[in-house]
């Protein structure tokens, strides 16, 4: 069975620093990676996901993520956070078999501080 | 409305009640999934439907019983409800079938208090 490990469960930046949130899954084939965001009292909404290609994708709002695949890792990055980056992060794993379910981690609370 | 949508937003039901909860999908999706969001649990899957068939049932007691009618509509049946069972319930759609990988669009969810 897949799995789905944040490290990171709540971290505060002030504005203008710099973010990496940690995702490492566990799963031997193929996956289809995710990262969701839900924005204080707002539904799950997809910030970017990897299917196949550039291990380095780009999402919304200047985040991106890179695909290590010998780490089984999707970090996601952002060089400088916003007070409006506040919010919840949520890595999620599909694993490419026909199962369409997503695992997803447990979530990372980024308080971003004016 | 455009996306996913799910009703009431809001329930507060005892154990004896019977309830059901909403979602409908305005994007054309041939799949539709019920999630569950309890406090410091990641989400966890309960059902998936793929065109109009269950094809997932992730071991859900049977005081939960989906339904699906059509492609843009999912109901979940709620009777005889545990507290424990508070949580928000999450829907979301797909489209299955293309070949590449598939995005889960969700909807706003339905916060669930079980007195």
């Amino acid at each position: 069975a897949q799995s789905v490990s944040q490290h990171n469960h709540h971290v505060i930046l002030s504005e203008a620093a710099s973010l990496e949130l940690g995702c490492n899954y566990s799963y031997g084939g193929t996956v289809n990676l995710f990262w969701y965001v839900q924005y204080p009292g707002q539904h799950l909404q997809l910030l970017l996901k990897y299917f196949s290609g550039d291990p380095l994708v780009k999402g919304i709002k200047g985040f991106e993520a890179e695909f290590i695949k010998s780490k089984f890792s999707f970090n996601l990055r952002k060089p400088s956070v916003q007070w409006s980056d506040t919010a919840e992060y949520f890595c999620a794993v599909n694993a490419n078999t026909g199962r369409r379910a997503l695992t997803f981690g447990s979530g990372t609370r980024l308080q971003v501080q004016p | 409305e455009t996306g996913v949508t799910q009703t009431p937003r809001h329930l507060v039901m005892g154990m004896t009640n019977k309830k059901s909860l909403k979602c409908e999908q305005h994007l054309g999706h041939n799949a539709m999934y019920w999630y569950k969001q309890s406090a410091k649990k990641p989400l966890e899957l309960m059902f998936v439907y793929s065109l109009e068939e269950r094809v997932e049932n992730n071991s859900v007691p049977s005081r939960f019983s989906p339904e699906c009618p059509n492609s843009s509509h999912l109901f979940l049946h709620l009777h005889t409800l545990q507290p424990e069972d508070s949580a928000l319930y999450l829907c979301a759609s797909s489209q299955v079938g293309t070949g590449v990988g598939e995005t889960q669009y969700f909807g706003p969810g339905t916060r669930l208090l079980v007195l």
